[in-house]
């Protein structure tokens, strides 16, 4: 079965840092792109991040570019997000989606409150 | 306030048929594909329609994608009651090196 599978979502602080771990199983890994997307509460799906196969290359929504770190281990067949100097706005659902969006992971939340 | 437009919400009767629009520019939708996601409450979204028109393995012809422009629109045929969920458009952005979603239709079955 075609799977992905969040965790590492948790309630911190602001400026408080979270790894965000993703493991896919059922299809080949390093053959596809990987995103982060998210989802604040009651809003809408926000693109933050995607990797090319090989890591060779990353994007970054510009809300997240130097907070935010996407990286993958093809061996581990996991794409990971390192968040840090987290902020209130950065509270949603989490989701991992495969390249091409057709397959998506169930979503981690992260809650970031004082 | 999104990349791409959408209304905020649509609305139909079981049997009619719907459509929702998704507006951008050049360095979007004019310049590439367009993609349509499903997602019911609570739960992850789920790729309906991929490169303006093509459906994936699994989703009912009911529904259908097209492209004219900058503009892409999704249309359900036969609308059910299980179709009533929140409806995303996203296309790959040139301008921003990203994917742009749209501010998302949630329809409504009367």
């Amino acid at each position: 079965e075609v799977q992905l599978v969040e965790s590492g979502g948790d309630s911190v602080q602001p400026g408080g840092s979270l790894r965000l771990s993703c493991v896919a199983s059922g299809f080949r890994f390093d053959r596809y792109w990987m995103f982060w997307v998210r989802q604040s509460p009651g809003k809408g799906l926000e693109w933050l991040a995607n990797i090319k196969e090989d890591g060779s290359e990353r994007y970054y929504v510009d809300s997240v570019e130097g907070r935010f770190t996407i990286s993958r281990d093809n061996a581990k067949n996991s794409v990971y997000l390192q968040m840090n100097g987290l902020r209130v706005e950065d509270t949603g659902v989490y989701y991992c989606a495969r390249g091409g969006f057709a397959v998506w992971g169930q979503g981690t939340l992260v809650t970031v409150s004082s | 306030q999104s990349v791409l437009t959408q209304p905020p919400s649509a609305s139909g009767t079981p049997g009619q048929r719907v459509t929702i629009s998704c507006s951008g520019s050049n360095s979007n939708i004019g310049g590439g594909f367009v993609n349509w996601l499903q997602q019911f409450p609570g739960t992850a979204p789920k790729l309906l329609i991929y490169s303006d028109d093509q459906r994936p393995s699994g989703v009912p012809d009911r529904f259908s994608g097209s492209k004219s422009g900058t503009s892409g629109s999704l249309a359900i045929s036969g609308l059910q009651s299980e179709d009533e969920a929140d409806y995303y458009c996203v296309a790959w952005d040139d301008s921003v090196n990203g994917w742009v979603f749209g501010g998302g239709t949630k329809l409504t079955v009367l």
